[in-house]
């Protein structure tokens, strides 16, 4: 059974501090990690990863895939009340179009 | 465009009782998609389509029933109400018309639907 399992479940900052987010997977046949933002209602999409090392970026965020360790990380540095969300990070299979996701980190950034 | 859209917003069921989840997305995504959300969890699969006609289970099907009649729709059909289906339900959509749009094409979500059974 396909399984992705976040760490921390979640983690109280103060404003500045940089976080990281991690996202370990086993799947049978790996095709793309992403890592997703939910705020009060819908996940927003943050990042598409598929091949190790190469890591992708945007403003205070960045993400890296390991697939030989199978596991992931998001980044978040310098941050704010603003990132105050739960983090999803999901996985899919070459095998079919569907996505497994974590339970989420719940990240809370106080001022 | 709209992207997902979904109603209604909230919803109170008695226990037995039916309903249906609507999803309609008007971006021409093929693939669309019906998620689960519980307290504090992750986002578990319930049922999702590749195309008009063509509807298959995901992780948690049970007490579930979808149709896939046109490409904007999606509808999710409650037939028995439980209280161990309190949750919220997003619907989300993805276009692949080949092998590398569908290996690239991240879900667009709808905003939810928050059901509570008693």
């Amino acid at each position: 059974e396909d399984k992705v399992v976040q760490s921390p479940l979640s983690l109280v900052v103060h404003e500045g501090d940089t976080v990281t987010l991690n996202c370990s997977y086993e799947v049978t046949n790996f095709r793309s990690l992403l890592w997703y933002k939910q705020e009060k209602k819908a996940p927003t999409f943050l990042f598409m990863l598929t091949s190790s090392g190469i890591e992708k970026k945007s403003g205070r965020l960045s993400s890296i895939l390991d697939k030989k360790e199978l596991f992931s990380i998001l980044n978040i540095t310098a941050t704010q009340t603003g990132d105050s969300a739960i983090y999803l990070c999901a996985v899919g299979e070459t095998s079919g179009s569907r996505l497994t996701f974590g339970e989420g980190t719940q990240l809370t950034v106080n001022p | 465009n709209a992207g997902v859209t979904q109603t209604p917003k909230f919803r109170i069921l008695k226990i037995g009782q039916s309903m249906t989840l609507q999803c309609a997305q008007d971006m021409n995504h093929n693939y669309m998609y019906w998620y689960r959300q519980d307290p504090g969890m992750g986002l578990k699969l319930i049922y999702y389509s590749v195309g008009a006609g063509i509807t298959d289970k995901g992780e948690v099907p049970n007490g579930y029933n979808v149709s896939r009649s046109t490409t904007e729709d999606f509808p999710l059909r409650l037939e028995l109400a439980a209280p161990s289906q309190t949750s919220v339900y997003f619907c989300a959509s993805s276009y692949a018309g080949t092998a590398a749009e569908k290996d690239n094409s991240p879900l667009h979500f709808g905003n939810g639907t928050r059901l509570t059974v008693t």
